[in-house]
């Protein structure tokens, strides 16, 4: 069965940072690519970055650029958002989301990380 | 303001059917596949559809999808109450070089 379990959440003022993880198991880590998806309070969804199986390739959303970071550690099946320079607007349940084997989609996601951002 | 255009709600009676259309671009929808997903209140989305069309082991086939240039649309038949959730559409933009969601939809079932 694939699971996916975030942590890292939390509450932290604004201009600070926090590091999200993402534990993956049921299937082999290091051949999905995979993704954050965020969700504001009482928003939709919005894509945030992914990144490829060996991480040859990242890609983020103009939103966050330059300040959140993704990155992967296949040896213990492990997907980060490094957030630094966060604000009110990153305020958000932050999902650990996998790719399809084909990277046509997305397909499992986790229960998601509450951050939130005040002073 | 996303970039996908989905209906912020749809509503119909049990057992009828209710269409969602999600609207792009060329960028987006035009030349890529569309999933879509279901969430419920309070629960993580829940894949429904992939590929424009295929529907994932466990899903029923109360659930439909397709795809025609810039659009799709998700088509739910034999409505129950439990379908009350929020749908989303999702693709990969080619000019924005990442993934786009609809805005969501709310689905009631009168």
């Amino acid at each position: 069965e694939v699971q996916l379990v975030e942590s890292g959440g939390g509450l932290v003022q604004p201009g600070g940072s926090l590091r999200l993880s993402c534990a993956a198991s049921g299937f082999t880590f290091s051949t999905f690519a995979m993704n954050w998806v965020r969700q504001a309070p009482g928003k939709g969804l919005e894509w945030v970055s992914s990144m490829t199986s060996s991480g040859d390739y990242i890609y983020s959303a103009e939103s966050v650029k330059g300040r959140f970071t993704i990155s992967r550690d296949n040896a213990k099946n492990s997907l980060y958002l490094q957030m630094n320079s966060l604000r009110a607007e990153d305020t958000a349940l932050y999902y650990c989301v996998r790719e399809t084997w084909n990277q046509r989609g997305l397909d499992y996601w986790g229960q998601g990380t509450l951050v939130t951002v005040s002073s | 303001q996303s970039v996908l255009t989905q209906p912020p709600s749809v509503s119909a009676a049990p057992g009828q059917k209710v269409t969602i259309s999600c609207s792009g671009s060329n960028s987006n929808i035009g030349n890529n596949y569309v999933s879509w997903f279901q969430q419920l209140p309070e629960t993580a989305p829940r894949l429904l559809i992939y590929e424009n069309d295929k529907r994932p082991s466990g899903i029923p086939d109360r659930f439909s999808a397709s795809k025609s240039g810039t659009s799709a649309t998700l088509d739910i038949t034999g409505l129950q109450t439990g379908d009350e959730a929020d749908y989303y559409c999702v693709t990969w933009d080619n000019s924005l070089r990442g993934k786009v969601f609809g805005g969501g939809t709310e689905l009631t079932v009168l």
